[in-house]
């Protein structure tokens, strides 16, 4: 596709779900990396991907959080037993090698009641 | 540990003004530092990247330089219009990983 995408763009949840969150990269972008944002702040940084691997996921909360990206592409945001202070701005974004600039996807709203 | 400041929080001008937003950082070991703009309720969209080797990138009437000795970055839009509202934030790209240090943002509001 011509940009990032993520799904679903928003997402209600009780508190104690588990939820997935959708990212679909650039394509050929070999980074990817998920943020969170809270309203009037700037994003927050959970984890990075080069290919497959996690390089960097010392920005997740706790390990009710985990991400996935088997195939070097797509990957998944997994949040256990949501809480009511996960309520945030999901953002994916992707980049060519991981130093050429990032781009974003539109985000997904996660609420949690 | 790298920390990024914008000022103003948020900045109203009237159509046409030139105008200048302003992004300050304490670790002048970046690899580089991205200008986004956001619109209300959207994803970010990448204005400008200057890497660190660059003092300033041009795109259209936005012009964003660097000065990593100062530990700053400007963003200047020239001739701004009603369209160029938006939250404006600036990231570093540090040398030690890959993680974007933000900027909370500026709230830009251009009135017509």
């Amino acid at each position: 596709g011509a940009g990032v995408s993520q799904t679903p763009s928003n997402k209600v949840t009780e508190k104690g779900k588990y939820v997935e969150l959708r990212c679909d990269p650039i394509s050929g972008h070999t980074a990817l990396y998920w943020y969170r944002q809270s309203l009037g702040q700037g994003p927050e940084f959970l984890i990075y991907f080069q290919g497959t691997g996690a390089a960097d996921d010392s920005g997740l909360p706790n390990d009710r959080f985990f991400a996935v990206r088997p195939e070097g592409s797509v990957s998944t945001l997994k949040i256990q037993r949501t809480e009511r202070g996960d309520s945030a701005v999901y953002l994916c974004a992707s980049s060519l090698n991981g130093r050429e600039g990032q781009f974003f996807g539109p985000g997904t709203r996660l609420t949690v009641l | 540990k790298q920390e990024v400041t914008q000022i103003p929080a948020a900045l109203s001008v009237p159509e046409g003004e030139n105008l200048v937003l302003n992004c300050s950082f304490t670790d002048s070991a970046i690899y580089n530092l991205q200008w986004f703009r956001q619109d209300p309720g959207k994803g970010l969209t990448s204005l400008l990247l200057i890497q660190s080797s660059q003092r300033e990138q041009t795109s259209g009437r936005l012009n964003a330089s660097l000065d990593k000795s100062s530990g700053r970055s400007t963003l200047y839009i020239a001739a701004s219009q009603p369209g160029d509202s938006a939250t404006y934030l600036c990231a570093a790209d540090m040398d030690s990983n890959y993680q974007l240090i933000w900027g909370a943002g500026t709230k830009l509001i251009i009135k017509p």
